[in-house]
């Protein structure tokens, strides 16, 4: 089975830093990759999905990149809003679905 | 709008089962695989099932396979997840999603969770 793995699992940050969340596969996933922004007693909410593109509604400060086992997201200028937890998920497979263990977003 | 309610939570005892249902609306049921997802209190999320648009095909999480089945009635919009022989790391929130539409993808909608806790 694949397995995500996400760095850091906490982030410490200001409002207006730019922040870099990486996700790396345990093998190619090709660009089946989305990024996920939870809230505390919240459903997940889709961000990025083919590692790259922005899905409808969510703010262009987000953006997503890389392919094969490496991913970054990154939020260009941190909002309140933002703060969060996020989690990367491969979807290469026909079979099963993988997230990363999280990253916390925290204000410093 | 797409509308995702989960139901049939609550307190069950350790080796005892427990049938979860996630109503869906605002959307061509019958066109969509669906997912069950949970999260441990705490915890990360973990993916535990997908039943096909038309429920030929079902997968499960090896954590869960063989206790845990997953279902649907695409004539009420509905999907299930029966829940088996459940143990105290079974505790979780457990979300239903919608898989966007094509060959294999990630999730556009989910719902707002239910929990189980198995506690003796």
């Amino acid at each position: 089975d694949i397995q995500m793995t996400q760095s850091p699992s906490t982030l410490s940050a200001s409002v207006g830093d730019r922040v870099t969340i990486t996700c790396r596969a345990s093998q190619s996933i090709s660009s089946w990759l989305a990024w996920y922004q939870q809230k505390p007693g919240k459903a997940p909410k889709v961000l990025i999905y083919k590692a790259s593109s922005l899905e409808s509604g969510v703010p262009s400060r987000f953006s997503g990149s890389g392919s094969g086992t490496e991913f970054t997201l990154t939020i260009s200028s941190l909002q309140p809003d933002d703060f969060a937890t996020y989690y990367c998920q491969q979807y290469n497979s026909y079979s099963t679905w993988t997230f990363g263990q999280g990253t916390k977003v925290e204000i410093k | 709008q797409v509308q995702l309610v989960e139901s049939g939570g609550g307190v069950v005892q350790p080796g005892r089962s427990l049938r979860l249902s996630c109503a869906a609306s605002g959307f061509t049921f019958s066109s969509y695989g669906m997912h069950w997802v949970r999260q441990a209190p705490g915890k990360g999320l973990e993916w535990v099932a997908v039943i096909w648009y038309d429920g030929t095909n079902k997968y499960y999480a090896d954590s869960v396979k063989g206790r845990f089945t997953i279902s649907r009635d695409n004539s009420n919009n509905t999907v299930y997840l029966q829940m088996n022989s459940l143990r105290a790391e079974d505790t979780a929130v457990f979300y239903c999603a919608r898989e966007k539409v094509g060959k294999r993808n990630y999730f556009d909608y989910w719902g707002q969770g239910t929990l189980v806790t198995v506690s003796s």
